[in-house]
């Protein structure tokens, strides 16, 4: 059964705090996203991995990092949490663009 | 404009009816087409995935795309309870990146008993 894991579900942090969200995969895919969801704005990209070591932007990179070190785990990184990023992240991976992508549970960020 | 719209709902129906979600879309090139069901907190998982035009059945969910119109629908036939999710559908236009990857916003779809 493939599976998806992030480290938390719920996530209550201050404004100005480092954050880490973690991501595990053991289907031994090739890629792995981050995502956001927010009410009227759907899923939108936030970085992914095609490879360990390797990432490229999405369409909202701003304000987070990503670290890929085993092809296994994908970290985003709140180098310093704001409001406007309370939202539901959402870990995801696939071997191809054209293949299933699984997601993790999610992880609900507040940031007070 | 979005590269992809899609009705957010609510959308509310009595069990056993049947249920048409859709989306439109812009970009001419998009060739992959996909539905998502996500339940309340939890994360989205693929339900039916689609290439160029034409329908694609599995059970009670039939995905339709129309390329012509840019125009692609997810029916639900003998709707239950337990079909109450939100329902994202996305599309690419090729293999070669997760950019390529877009989402419509979601419809949150609800089924009465």
């Amino acid at each position: 059964d493939v599976k998806v894991t992030q480290s938390s579900r719920y996530l209550v942090k201050r404004t100005g705090e480092k954050v880490f969200l973690e991501c595990v995969q053991d289907m031994d895919h090739e890629n792995m996203f981050w995502y956001r969801q927010d009410p009227g704005l759907g899923l939108r990209l936030i970085y992914f991995s095609y490879d360990v070591k390797m990432k490229e932007k999405g369409d909202i990179p701003e304000g987070y990092s990503v670290s890929r070190e085993k092809k296994e785990r994908f970290s985003l990184i709140l180098e310093s949490a704001s409001t406007n990023q309370t939202s539901m992240y959402l870990c995801a991976s696939s071997s191809g663009i054209t293949d299933t992508q699984y997601f993790g549970p999610g992880t609900r960020l507040t940031v007070l | 404009q979005k590269e992809v719209e899609q009705d957010p709902g609510p959308l509310s129906v009595p069990e056993g009816a049947i249920v048409s979600l859709n989306c439109t879309y812009s970009n001419s090139a998009f060739q992959y087409f996909m539905w998502y069901r996500q339940y309340s907190r939890k994360g989205p998982e693929l339900l039916m995935y689609t290439y160029s035009s034409g329908n694609k059945e599995d059970g009670r969910f039939t995905a339709q795309v129309d390329k012509s119109s840019k125009y692609i629908s997810l029916f639900i036939r003998d709707s239950q309870p337990s079909d109450s999710a939100t329902y994202l559908c996305a599309m690419s236009v090729d293999q070669t990146g997760a950019n390529n990857l877009f989402f419509g916003t979601g419809t949150r779809l609800t089924v009465i008993p």
